[in-house]
């Protein structure tokens, strides 16, 4: 049974720092592209970042190209985001997602998610 | 940047069918496949339809997907009060190279 489980959420100031990450198991995670999705309260889902199963190619949203950085070690079964320059805009949810398609791109198991506030 | 649109709300009584439009561009839904998603409140959100047309195995045949150009459908049949949640379309942008989402569609069974 494919678990993730998120984690590094938190209060933080503006400006400031955050690493999230995301465990997997119950199943070979260096097989699995992994995305990160964050949810602001009361809205839609946004597309943060997304990452190969072998950590060779990234892709992130405009809202964090340049201040985002996602990354993985596959030694660990662990997804990472690494957030800098924190705005009160990046309040949300965050969630990890696996990759279950190999043709395109499917969200099929999610994390249960962990919620960054950024506030003075 | 939600690049594909989708109806606010949707409403039907119990038993009734509902379908939900996504649109996009042929950089997204016109040469991607498209996905799925549904949102009960409070949770995470879970895989429905992936590959414009195909169900997980735990998902029931009253959800079902299609795709004509750039534009999809979700369908629900037998629509039951366990239903009621927010409904999200997904694909792959090839010229942001991006995963975008849809809008969101409120599902509210009457």
């Amino acid at each position: 049974q494919a678990q993730l489980v998120e984690s590094g959420g938190g209060d933080v100031q503006p400006g400031r720092s955050l690493r999230l990450s995301c465990v997997a198991s119950g199943f070979i995670f260096s097989r699995n592209g992994m995305h990160w999705v964050r949810q602001a309260p009361g809205k839609g889902l946004e597309w943060v970042a997304m990452i190969w199963y072998d950590g060779s190619k990234k892709y992130y949203a405009d809202s964090a190209k340049g201040r985002f950085t996602i990354s993985r070690d596959n030694s660990k079964n662990t997804m990472f985001l690494q957030m800098n320059s924190l705005r009160v805009e990046d309040t949300a949810v965050y969630y990890c997602a696996r990759d279950d398609c190999s043709r395109t791109s499917c969200l099929g198991h999610w994390g249960q998610g962990t919620l960054v506030t950024v506030s003075s | 940047q939600s690049v594909l649109t989708q109806p606010p709300s949707v409403s039907a009584a119990p038993g009734q069918k509902v379908t939900i439009s996504c649109s996009g561009s042929s950089s997204n839904i016109g040469n991607n496949y498209v996905s799925w998603y549904q949102q009960l409140p409070g949770t995470a959100p879970k895989l429905l339809i992936y590959e414009d047309n195909k169900r997980p195995s735990a998902i029931p045949d009253r959800f079902s997907g299609s795709k004509s150009g750039a534009s999809a459908t979700l369908g629900i049949t037998g629509l039951q009060t366990g239903d009621e949640a927010d409904y999200y379309c997904g694909a792959w942008d090839s010229s942001l190279s991006a995963y975008v989402f849809g809008t969101g569609t409120k599902v509210s069974v009457l």
